[in-house]
Protein backbone atom coordinates (compact mmCIF):
# COMPACT_ATOMS: atom_id res chain seq x y z
CA UNK A 1 0.00 0.00 0.00
CA UNK A 2 1.93 3.06 -0.84
CA UNK A 3 2.08 5.67 1.61
CA UNK A 4 1.77 9.35 2.32
CA UNK A 5 3.29 11.26 -0.73
CA UNK A 6 4.09 15.00 -0.20
CA UNK A 7 5.25 16.89 -3.10
CA UNK A 8 7.68 18.70 -3.49
CA UNK A 9 10.08 17.84 -1.14
CA UNK A 10 11.77 21.30 -1.26
CA UNK A 11 10.77 24.27 -1.97
CA UNK A 12 12.88 27.81 -1.90
CA UNK A 13 10.51 31.10 -2.00
CA UNK A 14 11.63 34.66 -1.50
CA UNK A 15 9.71 36.64 1.10
CA UNK A 16 6.12 37.67 -0.43
CA UNK A 17 5.36 35.14 -2.47
CA UNK A 18 3.13 32.45 -2.37
CA UNK A 19 3.27 28.65 -2.17
CA UNK A 20 1.06 25.45 -2.47
CA UNK A 21 1.85 22.27 -1.19
CA UNK A 22 0.42 18.92 -2.23
CA UNK A 23 -0.71 15.80 -0.04
CA UNK A 24 -1.70 12.65 -1.65
CA UNK A 25 -3.28 10.23 1.23
CA UNK A 26 -3.65 6.61 1.89
CA UNK A 27 -6.16 4.87 -0.29
CA UNK A 28 -9.04 5.09 1.59
CA UNK A 29 -8.14 7.43 4.10
CA UNK A 30 -10.79 10.64 4.06
CA UNK A 31 -8.96 12.67 6.81
CA UNK A 32 -5.84 14.63 6.06
CA UNK A 33 -4.21 16.94 8.75
CA UNK A 34 -1.31 19.16 8.51
CA UNK A 35 1.21 20.42 10.24
CA UNK A 36 4.23 22.89 10.49
CA UNK A 37 7.33 21.67 12.70
CA UNK A 38 10.24 24.35 13.31
CA UNK A 39 12.98 24.37 15.80
CA UNK A 40 11.27 27.39 17.71
CA UNK A 41 7.83 26.15 17.82
CA UNK A 42 8.00 22.71 17.47
CA UNK A 43 4.89 20.29 16.33
CA UNK A 44 1.76 22.77 15.34
CA UNK A 45 -1.13 21.76 13.99
CA UNK A 46 -2.10 23.96 11.11
CA UNK A 47 -5.67 22.23 10.19
CA UNK A 48 -7.95 19.22 9.13
CA UNK A 49 -9.78 18.40 6.45
CA UNK A 50 -12.25 14.86 6.30
CA UNK A 51 -14.74 14.73 3.13
CA UNK A 52 -13.47 17.91 1.64
CA UNK A 53 -14.54 19.85 4.95
CA UNK A 54 -12.33 21.76 6.88
CA UNK A 55 -13.05 20.40 10.61
CA UNK A 56 -10.40 22.41 13.10
CA UNK A 57 -7.31 25.41 12.20
CA UNK A 58 -5.15 25.90 14.45
CA UNK A 59 -3.39 29.43 15.57
CA UNK A 60 -2.26 30.25 12.35
CA UNK A 61 -2.92 33.64 10.31
CA UNK A 62 -5.08 34.08 7.55
CA UNK A 63 -2.51 33.73 4.74
CA UNK A 64 -2.53 29.95 5.60
CA UNK A 65 -5.24 28.01 3.97
CA UNK A 66 -5.84 24.64 2.79
CA UNK A 67 -8.63 22.94 0.64
CA UNK A 68 -9.37 18.78 -0.09
CA UNK A 69 -10.57 17.63 -3.53
CA UNK A 70 -13.29 15.22 -3.41
CA UNK A 71 -10.07 11.80 -3.62
CA UNK A 72 -9.35 13.21 -0.84
CA UNK A 73 -6.11 14.70 -1.89
CA UNK A 74 -5.37 17.96 -0.29
CA UNK A 75 -3.08 21.19 -1.02
CA UNK A 76 -2.17 23.58 1.71
CA UNK A 77 -1.38 27.52 0.30
CA UNK A 78 0.45 30.23 2.43
CA UNK A 79 0.30 33.45 0.57
CA UNK A 80 2.71 36.49 1.28
CA UNK A 81 5.59 34.29 2.71
CA UNK A 82 7.51 36.05 5.46
CA UNK A 83 11.27 34.06 7.11
CA UNK A 84 8.85 32.75 9.73
CA UNK A 85 7.08 30.68 7.58
CA UNK A 86 10.24 28.66 7.05
CA UNK A 87 9.39 25.30 8.11
CA UNK A 88 8.99 21.72 7.80
CA UNK A 89 5.01 21.02 6.78
CA UNK A 90 4.42 17.85 7.12
CA UNK A 91 0.50 16.22 6.67
CA UNK A 92 -0.87 12.93 8.01
CA UNK A 93 -3.57 10.74 6.57
CA UNK A 94 -5.85 8.76 8.59
CA UNK A 95 -8.98 6.50 8.90
CA UNK A 96 -10.93 8.38 10.71
CA UNK A 97 -11.34 12.00 11.42
CA UNK A 98 -9.48 13.72 14.65
CA UNK A 99 -11.53 14.09 18.13
CA UNK A 100 -13.63 11.01 17.43
CA UNK A 101 -11.99 8.78 19.84
CA UNK A 102 -11.45 5.69 17.29
CA UNK A 103 -8.36 3.99 17.30
CA UNK A 104 -6.67 4.60 14.10
CA UNK A 105 -2.79 5.93 13.38
CA UNK A 106 -2.09 8.58 11.96
CA UNK A 107 0.50 8.32 8.77
CA UNK A 108 2.51 10.96 8.14
CA UNK A 109 4.13 11.52 4.94
CA UNK A 110 7.96 13.03 4.46
CA UNK A 111 7.09 16.39 4.56
CA UNK A 112 8.21 19.66 2.42
CA UNK A 113 10.43 21.48 3.90
CA UNK A 114 9.79 25.14 2.54
CA UNK A 115 12.43 27.88 3.29
CA UNK A 116 11.90 31.34 2.59
CA UNK A 117 14.54 33.76 2.10
CA UNK B 1 -6.84 24.27 25.51
CA UNK B 2 -4.82 20.94 25.77
CA UNK B 3 -1.66 21.62 26.63
CA UNK B 4 0.87 18.49 26.25
CA UNK B 5 4.12 18.13 28.47
CA UNK B 6 7.32 15.88 27.80
CA UNK B 7 9.83 15.16 30.06
CA UNK B 8 12.61 15.15 30.32
CA UNK B 9 13.23 17.06 26.75
CA UNK B 10 16.89 15.62 26.34
CA UNK B 11 17.42 12.38 27.33
CA UNK B 12 21.60 10.58 27.02
CA UNK B 13 21.26 6.71 27.73
CA UNK B 14 24.08 4.44 27.89
CA UNK B 15 23.50 1.38 25.93
CA UNK B 16 21.75 -1.58 28.47
CA UNK B 17 20.41 0.62 30.73
CA UNK B 18 16.81 1.32 31.27
CA UNK B 19 14.89 4.63 30.55
CA UNK B 20 11.65 6.08 30.80
CA UNK B 21 9.93 9.10 28.75
CA UNK B 22 7.01 10.99 30.71
CA UNK B 23 3.74 12.91 28.91
CA UNK B 24 1.35 14.50 30.81
CA UNK B 25 -1.39 16.02 29.06
CA UNK B 26 -4.15 18.91 30.29
CA UNK B 27 -7.71 17.24 29.13
CA UNK B 28 -9.23 14.33 28.77
CA UNK B 29 -7.94 12.26 25.75
CA UNK B 30 -9.49 10.06 23.22
CA UNK B 31 -6.15 8.68 21.63
CA UNK B 32 -2.43 8.93 22.63
CA UNK B 33 0.14 8.69 20.07
CA UNK B 34 3.78 8.02 20.28
CA UNK B 35 6.23 8.96 17.15
CA UNK B 36 9.60 8.86 16.52
CA UNK B 37 11.63 10.81 14.47
CA UNK B 38 15.15 10.94 12.93
CA UNK B 39 16.81 13.54 11.75
CA UNK B 40 16.16 15.59 9.08
CA UNK B 41 12.82 12.49 8.43
CA UNK B 42 8.98 12.21 9.03
CA UNK B 43 7.28 10.95 11.88
CA UNK B 44 7.20 7.38 12.33
CA UNK B 45 3.90 5.95 14.42
CA UNK B 46 5.69 3.54 17.27
CA UNK B 47 2.17 3.29 19.27
CA UNK B 48 -1.93 4.29 19.60
CA UNK B 49 -3.22 4.11 22.95
CA UNK B 50 -6.67 4.65 24.00
CA UNK B 51 -8.02 3.23 26.48
CA UNK B 52 -7.22 3.31 30.51
CA UNK B 53 -4.19 1.06 31.05
CA UNK B 54 -3.03 0.51 28.12
CA UNK B 55 -0.21 -1.48 27.38
CA UNK B 56 1.66 -1.95 23.98
CA UNK B 57 5.28 -3.10 23.31
CA UNK B 58 7.10 -3.17 20.69
CA UNK B 59 11.05 -4.51 20.90
CA UNK B 60 12.80 -2.27 23.53
CA UNK B 61 10.04 -0.26 23.42
CA UNK B 62 6.80 -0.15 25.68
CA UNK B 63 4.10 2.62 26.19
CA UNK B 64 1.04 2.51 28.34
CA UNK B 65 -1.67 5.07 29.45
CA UNK B 66 -3.27 6.16 32.68
CA UNK B 67 -6.57 8.54 31.37
CA UNK B 68 -7.12 9.49 35.01
CA UNK B 69 -3.78 10.95 35.98
CA UNK B 70 -3.55 11.93 32.31
CA UNK B 71 -0.13 10.12 31.89
CA UNK B 72 1.24 8.21 29.49
CA UNK B 73 4.84 6.64 30.12
CA UNK B 74 7.23 5.18 26.96
CA UNK B 75 9.87 2.35 28.54
CA UNK B 76 13.21 2.02 27.22
CA UNK B 77 14.62 -1.33 27.91
CA UNK B 78 18.23 -2.11 27.28
CA UNK B 79 18.56 0.80 24.97
CA UNK B 80 20.58 0.81 21.78
CA UNK B 81 22.21 3.25 19.90
CA UNK B 82 19.75 2.37 17.09
CA UNK B 83 17.18 3.86 19.40
CA UNK B 84 19.03 7.36 19.10
CA UNK B 85 16.04 9.67 17.15
CA UNK B 86 13.84 12.10 18.90
CA UNK B 87 10.33 11.29 20.56
CA UNK B 88 6.95 12.64 20.67
CA UNK B 89 4.03 11.98 21.60
CA UNK B 90 0.59 13.12 20.45
CA UNK B 91 -3.14 13.91 21.80
CA UNK B 92 -5.97 13.79 20.02
CA UNK B 93 -9.21 14.96 22.37
CA UNK B 94 -13.03 14.18 21.98
CA UNK B 95 -14.42 17.32 20.33
CA UNK B 96 -10.80 19.35 19.85
CA UNK B 97 -10.61 17.91 16.51
CA UNK B 98 -6.67 18.10 16.10
CA UNK B 99 -3.21 17.07 16.97
CA UNK B 100 -1.75 18.14 20.11
CA UNK B 101 1.86 17.30 20.23
CA UNK B 102 4.29 17.67 23.13
CA UNK B 103 7.93 19.67 22.37
CA UNK B 104 9.71 15.91 22.20
CA UNK B 105 12.25 14.38 23.80
CA UNK B 106 15.58 13.19 22.08
CA UNK B 107 17.05 10.41 23.07
CA UNK B 108 21.02 9.72 22.49
CA UNK B 109 22.58 6.58 23.19
CA UNK B 110 26.27 6.09 24.42
CA UNK B 111 28.25 3.37 24.26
Amino acid sequence: KAGVTQTPRYLIKTRGQQVTLSCSPISGHRSVSWYQQTPGQGLQFLFEYFSETQRNKGNFPGRFSGRQFSNSRSEMNVSTLELGDSALYLCASSLYPLGEGRKSPLHFGNGTRLTVT
Amino acid sequence: ELKVEQNPLFLSMQEGKNYTIYCNYSTTSDRLYWYRQDPGKSLESLFVLLSNGAVKQEGRLMASLDTKARLSTLHITAAVHDLSATYFCAVDSRGDYKLSFGAGTTVTVRA
